[in-house]
């Protein structure tokens, strides 16, 4: 099975912070890696697939890229609204496995 | 707008069956690949099954493959995990999520999921 690592496990930021998040993948996955960001209590909300396409109704300042075996997410300027837990996955081939995650905490 | 409703968690001992459901709305079920997640109190999320649009393929991971098995009814727009000889480490939070993006197990819109608690 492929290996998610995201780093770092946690992280404390201001609001108008540059966020970065890193995920990293045991072997070649090409684009296949998608992020989602969970808020306590809530489901999991899908923000970007394809390493760098957003969904559908999710704000530009959140943005992917990478490929192959490294990955980030990139949040430009961090709103309160955007503390939460982040997960990259990989969906290159079954079974698609998830980060531990990454949680983004006010400062 | 596409929502997902989960049924069917319960409280109850190991060794236990349950079944739980998905009922879909929103978009057109028949043509999407279906998913379950779970996450463990306090934990991440783990891909749990999915289910290809007509049924006929299915993906399982490794710690409930022979014990868990995901169907789904077209013309009910319900998607269905049967979970059999259930363990302790099956306690979660269970998500069913719609696929989408081309890819094995990828998905955009998760339901609120519904809660499986293992205890004796």
């Amino acid at each position: 099975d492929i290996q998610m690592t995201q780093s770092p496990s946690s992280l404390s930021a201001s609001v108008g912070d540059r966020v970065t998040i890193t995920c990293r993948a045991s072997q070649d996955i090409r684009n296949y890696l998608a992020w989602f960001q969970q808020k306590p209590g809530e489901a999991p909300k899908s923000l970007i697939y394809a390493a760098s396409s957003l969904q559908t109704g999710v704000p530009s300042k959140f943005s992917g890229s990478g490929s192959g075996t490294e990955f980030t997410l990139t949040i430009s300027s961090l709103q309160p609204e955007d503390f939460a837990t982040y997960y990259c996955q990989h969906y290159i081939h079954y079974p698609p496995t998830f980060g531990g995650g990454t949680n983004v905490e006010i400062k | 707008e596409v929502r997902l409703l989960e049924s069917g968690g319960a409280l109850l001992q190991p060794g236990g069956s349950l079944r739980l459901s998905c009922a879909a709305s929103g978009f057109l079920f028949r043509s999407f690949d279906m998913t379950w997640v779970r996450q463990a109190p306090g934990k991440g999320l783990e891909w749990v099954s999915t289910i290809s649009l007509s049924g006929g393929n299915t993906y399982y991971a490794d710690s409930v493959k022979g014990r868990f098995t995901v169907s789904r009814d077209n013309s009910r727009n319900t998607l269905y995990l049967q979970m059999n000889n259930l363990r302790a480490d099956d306690t979660a939070l269970y998500f069913c999520a719609k696929g989408c993006c081309g890819g094995s197990g990828m998905v955009d819109y998760w339901g609120q999921g519904t809660l499986v608690t293992v205890s004796s």
